[in-house]
């Protein structure tokens, strides 16, 4: 099985920071890396896939990157609506998502 | 533009069989992946399993022993079974749809199963 670790697990910051979430697998999967938005009392939506392209409609602040084992999920200027909790998603080897990041404003 | 509906008993006891129905509209079901998808209560999400137009299946290793999927194309739904429930069953279960095979998007709005007796 391959195992999927974030962090932070949560984070505070203020409307207009960059805010930076890691992802990390404990093999190789290539780009095979999706990121998804959940907000409380909500079902996931899909920002990004295949590591680093932007799902049709998603704001331009959030982006991706990387492959192997090191994945970044970067929202360049944290606004409001984006509290919430983010997770990554391999689909290596069937599927397997991360624990989460929780993303507050301070 | 695909929608999706859970729906079945809110409330299963120890050792019965959780039986979750998805409802899909907007769109047709061929070409796709139909995935369950759970989350318990402030915990993460796992992958359950999914089911192809064709009939084909995929479950997680963890449940493979536990879990029935199937599907009615005429009625446009897709089920779940999962038997010998526990209360680490209790959770919040998804739908989701999959054209690619490996993004899930939509998603229904998910249905609280509680495992109580």
């Amino acid at each position: 099985d391959i195992q999927m670790t974030q962090s932070p697990s949560s984070l505070s910051a203020s409307v207009g920071d960059r805010v930076t979430i890691t992802c990390q697998a404990s093999q190789d999967i290539s780009y095979y890396l999706n990121w998804y938005q959940q907000k409380p009392g909500k079902a996931p939506k899909l920002l990004i896939y295949d590591a680093s392209n932007l799902e049709t409609g998603v704001p331009s602040r959030f982006s991706g990157s990387g492959s192997g084992t090191d994945f970044t999920f970067t929202i360049s200027s944290l606004q409001p609506e984006d509290v919430a909790t983010y997770y990554c998603q391999q689909y290596d080897n069937l599927f397997t998502f991360g624990p989460g990041t929780k993303v507050d404003i301070q | 533009q695909v929608q999706l509906q859970e729906s079945g008993p809110g409330l299963v006891k120890p050792s019965e069989t959780l039986s979750l129905t998805c409802t899909v509209s907007g769109g047709s079901m061929s070409s796709h992946y139909w995935n369950w998808i759970r989350q318990p209560a402030g915990k993460g999400l796992e992958w359950i399993g999914r089911i192809y137009s064709s009939g084909t299946t995929n479950y997680s290793p963890s449940l493979k022993s536990r879990v029935t999927m199937s599907l009615d194309t005429s009625k446009k739904q897709f089920s779940l079974r999962l038997s010998s429930v526990t209360a680490a069953d209790t959770a919040v279960y998804y739908c989701a749809s999959s054209y690619s095979g490996y993004t899930f998007d939509p998603w229904g709005q998910g249905t609280l199963v509680t495992v109580s007796s």
